[in-house]
């Protein structure tokens, strides 16, 4: 298995464009989390899905930040219009429910500057 | 979600044992607890679950007091690529609604050669 795969990997972009990050989960896992981390504020959960559907959002700093999930092998987390607030790496983690905590497995990440 | 508090930082030499306590004095009855390892530049990576005593794997040792009020993760004999970011997690095991990892500010490990 080639694990939770991310892309691109790295993403520089100008103040005010458009950022989508993608995801492809692990084949067989339910649930897929995005989350982000900084050096200030750690690892944070934007959002995460449960058999496709949105669970909890809460973690969505703002409007400009949207998820989707329209089939079990994909993901996108959108950024529009991006700031320079907004760089960090993001990652994204797929799991089995049923496995609670034990089977979080996260991807490289996909670090985002905002200029 | 239970809180957790663990060191900010830990220095330790290759070979040695290192362990790193966290305290959840408010976990819950159905909680576990999972501990997450980071290097640079990657995701976090799973390393070792427990619930109450002891459990071992390849990579750890997890130890649970009775109160379960706080864990100890034991790191036998460390290199200098276990250098890393150590995340305590407390939350529901098993089948649980809203099962989602909150990360803490995590206990960052430096090997010295």
């Amino acid at each position: 298995d080639a694990g939770v795969i991310q892309s691109p990997r790295h993403e520089v972009t100008e103040m005010g464009q458009e950022v989508t990050l993608r995801c492809k989960p692990i084949s067989g896992h339910n649930s897929l989390f995005w989350y982000r981390q900084t050096m200030m504020r750690g690892l944070e959960l934007l959002i995460y899905f449960n058999n496709n559907v949105p669970i909890d959002d809460s973690g969505m700093p703002e409007d400009r930040f949207s998820a989707k999930m329209p089939n079990a092998s994909f993901s996108t987390l959108k950024i529009q219009p991006s700031e320079p607030r907004d760089s960090a790496v993001y990652f994204c983690a797929s799991s089995l429910e049923h496995r609670g905590n034990y089977g979080y497995t996260f991807g490289s990440g996909t670090r985002l500057t905002v200029v | 979600l239970a809180k957790t508090t663990q060191p900010i930082s830990m220095d330790s030499y290759e070979g040695q044992e290192v362990n790193i306590t966290c305290s959840h004095n408010n976990i819950a009855t159905n909680d576990y607890i999972t501990w997450y390892q980071q290097f640079p530049s990657q995701g976090p990576r799973f390393i070792i679950q427990g619930y109450k005593t002891k459990v071992t794997n390849e990579v750890a040792s997890l130890f649970i007091p009775a109160d379960r009020k706080s864990s100890t993760l034991s790191l036998p004999r460390v290199s200098l690529s276990d250098t890393a970011v150590y995340y305590c997690l407390v939350g529901p095991g098993g089948k649980a609604a809203g099962n989602k990892l909150t990360f803490g500010g995590g206990t960052r490990v430096l090997v010295k050669p």
